[in-house]
């Protein structure tokens, strides 16, 4: 039982380069979210999903998108990187919203 | 929005110590969790505690809704209970999970 893998685990971008990160669960979980994580801000939501097919706006969406085709699957993009998207990008799943939180094991972008 | 503080920000405990970290919330919530990062990155949770008080080995929580804080206790800390301690709370206007900045514990053997 792998639980939640993000990939890739590292990568550098260059400025105005586009990438998606993949996060895929295997505990058929309905809700799955993307956070980053940024020196002394803690976490911050960018867009979670309530179920396949669904996605919404968090705490900091601009900048990225997602997509949940396949349940099991969570997509990030970036489609145009900038420095401040520099960070470590978590992703996250639970049964349904009542439920604690597996995480990934994050993935550290930096954009040059 | 919500505002999610915890306290202290930093702790140097000796083996074998107990403590106690805090986190206060400015509204009112619906659920509440504390997570565990490890110095590698990886996030643990530890509680899914939205009222009363849990116990995990060593581990227990309390959270007050009422009055918009909950404690996360340690007792006869290892090494291995170093990292950064999150909680993160769930509003009840909203329906996502805002995290505090977290305490960092580091316990010396």
């Amino acid at each position: 039982n792998a639980g939640v893998t993000q990939t890739p685990k590292f990568r550098v971008l260059k400025t105005g380069q586009s990438m998606t990160l993949l996060c895929a669960q295997d505990m058929n979980h309905e809700y799955m979210y993307w956070y980053r994580q940024d020196p002394g801000m803690g976490l911050r939501l960018i867009h979670y999903s309530v179920g396949e097919g669904t996605t919404a706006k968090g705490e900091v969406p601009d900048g990225y998108n997602v997509s949940r085709l396949k349940k099991q699957n969570f997509l990030l993009g970036l489609e145009s990187a900038a420095p401040s998207q520099t960070s470590v990008y978590f992703c996250a799943s639970s049964m349904r919203d009542n439920y604690g939180y597996t995480f990934g094991s994050g993935t550290r972008l930096t954009v040059v | 929005g919500i505002q999610v503080e915890q306290s202290p920000p930093d702790l140097i405990l000796q083996e074998g110590a107990n403590s106690t970290l805090r986190c206060n919330f400015s509204d009112s919530v619906n659920n509440l969790q504390w997570f565990h990062q490890n110095p590698w990155g990886q996030l643990i949770n530890l509680f899914y505690i939205p009222s009363g008080t849990k116990q995990n080995g060593r581990l227990s929580a309390t959270t007050v809704a009422t009055e918009r804080y909950s404690l996360l206790y340690i007792s006869s800390s290892q090494t291995t209970d170093s990292g950064v301690y999150f909680c993160a709370v769930d509003p009840v206007v909203s329906n996502q999970f805002y995290f505090g900045t977290g305490t960092s514990l580091t316990v010396i053997p």
